[in-house]
């Protein structure tokens, strides 16, 4: 079946505009995630959801960046008047639950770059 | 935090047993132990996890010790294609969220 899917795959911003990343998970699963990810740098959480609710949204750096699943499948995180601080790799993931020994499989990232 | 401690980078012979180990002295009595790795630019994947007892697929072994307070990834027959960034990860548990913290992890080069 098909993995977790993100879109685009690159993005070039200016700095100051908005930008929207999506992020199509594995059909099913419950729980998608949010990570950014600097160079020679694990993924950082972002935030997560269940189903439709979003359950944790501490490790978003700021209220420039909102996340949002509104049927429970894709999800949109979307950061606003973006910053050169805010290039990174931007990963997806999704799991078939959210409880115990669950695995988490990541889609191939979107890479911003914000000029 | 990452609650977790790994050396920042390992050498391994090709063909040879690779064994990396993670400190996770803080751990807590219903967290688990997940492994990943990262390969060039792509996204981490799933090796394996463990909560008390050892594990083993058929990418690796997991050993924890009784303590809990440290473990160790076997890769059994280290190959080229195995050379990539690999992640100790503490889980919180279920109730807290469930977000992975990555750390910085090891860098395993395999060498032929």
């Amino acid at each position: 079946g098909a993995g977790v899917s993100q879109s685009p795959r690159y993005k070039v911003t200016k700095r100051g505009q908005d930008v929207a990343l999506r992020c199509d998970p594995i059909s099913g699963h419950v729980s998608l995630y949010w990570y950014r990810q600097a160079l020679g740098q694990g993924p950082e959480f972002l935030t997560y959801f269940n189903y439709e609710a979003q359950q944790d949204k501490s490790g978003l750096p700021n209220d420039r960046f909102s996340a949002e699943r509104p049927e429970g499948s894709i999800s949109t995180l979307t950061i606003q008047r973006t910053e050169q601080r805010d290039s990174a790799m931007y990963r997806c993931a999704s799991s078939l639950e959210s409880s115990g020994g669950y695995e988490q499989y990541f889609g191939p990232g979107t890479r911003l770059t914000v000029t | 935090d990452a609650k977790t401690t790994q050396p920042p980078s390992m050498d391994c012979a090709e063909g040879r047993a690779a064994n990396l180990p993670c400190n996770h002295s803080t751990i807590s009595g219903n967290e688990y132990v997940y492994w990943y790795r990262q390969i060039h630019s792509q996204g981490p994947q799933y090796i394996i996890h463990g909560l008390k007892n050892n594990e083993t697929n058929e990418m690796a072994s997991l050993i924890i010790t009784e303590d809990r307070k440290s473990s160790t990834l076997i890769l059994p027959h280290a190959t080229l294609r195995d050379t990539a960034v690999y992640y100790c990860i503490v889980r919180p548990p279920s109730n807290t969220g469930n977000q992975f913290y990555f750390g910085t992890g090891t860098s395993l080069t395999v060498i032929p």
